[in-house]
């Protein structure tokens, strides 16, 4: 099946730093990639959509400046979390749709924990 | 908008027995998707069962099944001869025909008991 892959799984940094999570869709090409983030015991909130080379498009109160979105291959999507405040910690998660046909589910990453000190 | 409820936040069922998890939604949509994902302690998503609209048929997938009823705008999923490994969030999910986003509802925690 369709495996997506995200990395780090796990990233603690002290407050200031800029971290970069990859999402990368290893046996198919993923036109479009979804960023999530999930707080505990909840849903998945979406952040934004990403289409592969054009601008992101971002859901309503999520900063642009400060979640960086960035699609630039076919099986690449990445989300750079500027200047992290411990606020910024939490789960993210991105998935992936395959190109073709439109009933195509999405495909999610294993997330990443993101941990602001 | 397109809203998804799942009025359960827990539920428990006893190794072996049957259990379903009840998901609602609310959209003015013909054609759409609706999707089980099932998210463990590990916290990866992953597909459980997917349902289009358009077709009358319940879909299966050995253990799993929906109760799709399109006029109630119901998808509930039933999980037979549950198993240890069954225990997880699960998220009912609605996507409209072409469209990209996928709406979650709030997630169901199922236990289960040895």
């Amino acid at each position: 099946g369709a495996v997506v892959s995200q990395h780090p799984s796990r990233v603690i940094c002290k407050s200031g730093t800029s971290v970069k999570i990859e999402c990368r869709s290893l046996d198919f090409q993923a036109t479009t990639m979804f960023w999530y983030r999930q707080f505990p015991k909840q849903s998945l909130m979406l952040m934004a959509t990403s289409n592969e080379g054009s601008k992101a498009t971002y859901e309503q109160g999520v900063e642009k400046d400060k979640f960086l979105i960035n699609h630039a291959s076919l099986t690449l999507s990445t989300l750079t979390v500027t200047s992290a405040h411990p606020e910024d910690s939490s789960f993210y998660i991105c998935s992936a749709r395959g190109t073709g046909l439109t009933n195509q589910p999405q495909h999610f990453g294993d997330g990443t924990r993101l941990s602001i000190l | 908008a397109q809203t998804v409820t799942q009025s359960q936040p827990e539920m428990s069922v006893q190794e072996a027995e049957t259990v379903t998890l009840s998901c609602t939604y609310d959209t003015s949509e013909s054609d759409y998707y609706l999707f089980w994902y099932k998210q463990p302690p590990s916290r990866q998503m992953i597909l459980v069962i997917r349902q289009e609209a358009y077709k009358q048929q319940n879909a299966t997938e050995n253990r799993f099944s929906v109760n799709f009823q399109k006029a109630a705008k119901s998808f509930s999923l039933k999980i037979s001869d549950s198993q240890l490994g069954d225990a997880a969030m699960y998220f009912c999910a609605y996507r409209i025909q072409g469209a990209q986003k996928l709406v979650f509802g709030q997630g169901t925690r199922l236990t289960i008991n040895p």
